[in-house]
């Protein structure tokens, strides 16, 4: 079936330099596609979405970049800070009510 | 405003006993959504309400039941819990009827199935 994998597992990052997670989808009717961050014993809190007309969008201290060509995503955070330690999720939308959820990547803030 | 908020944060059943998971809106949203998050995995959409008085299953319905009470609330039911329904449970609610908007998230409830 369709699904959303993200490349690596975890990724640990200096403090203060930009995290870039990576994301590959497999159903190119995939429409709509967003970024989540779970920090521990929490709910998902939204990032950042792009449509699949577009090709980047930013937000504050985060930019997403959608391939289609190659079916990726990536999700990178400038300037990271220990409080972008969390679990991300990326997540596609095929056009129905549901999301596709990846599994995430841990992010680990290293001082 | 309070967001989205569930009832209970944590709860152990015995295989066989059923429950009832609550969740609650302020946002005066549309859409209600309840999904199920298995360790190390991403969420998994169990059954939504795209508006008051409609609901329709999601990727893993089974074993399960929702009811959209009003427009602040969307309750999910297990009528006789399995071990496999072991996992965490997150409500979340959308201003639109439309995937392609923000969802809010609730904190989760944390069963435990014996």
């Amino acid at each position: 079936g369709e699904s959303v994998g993200l490349h690596l597992p975890t990724l640990s990052v200096q403090e203060g330099d930009n995290s870039i997670i990576n994301c590959a989808y497999s159903n190119s009717a995939s429409d709509y596609f967003i970024w989540y961050k779970q920090e521990s014993g929490k709910g998902p809190q939204f990032i950042i979405d792009i449509r699949s007309n577009m090709d980047k969008r930013q937000g504050q201290r985060v930019t997403v970049l959608l391939n289609k060509t190659v079916k990726h995503l990536s999700l990178q955070i400038a300037a990271t800070q220990p409080g972008d330690s969390a679990v991300y999720f990326c997540a596609e939308n095929m056009g129905n009510y549901q999301l596709i959820w990846g599994a995430g990547t841990k992010l680990i803030i290293k001082p | 405003n309070a967001g989205v908020t569930q009832t209970p944060k944590f709860q152990v059943l015995k295989t066989g006993q059923s429950m009832t998971l609550q969740c609650a809106q302020d946002m005066n949203h549309n859409s209600m959504y309840w999904y199920r998050q298995d360790p190390g995995m991403g969420l998994r959409l169990i059954y939504y309400s795209a508006s008051e008085g409609t609901t329709d299953k999601g990727e893993v319905p089974n074993g399960y039941n929702v009811s959209r009470l009003n427009k602040r609330e969307f309750s999910l039911r297990l009528e006789s819990a399995a071990p496999s329904q072991t996992s965490v449970y997150f409500c979340a609610s959308g201003a639109s009827g439309r995937i392609d908007n923000e969802q809010f998230f609730g904190p989760g409830t944390r069963l435990t199935v014996l």
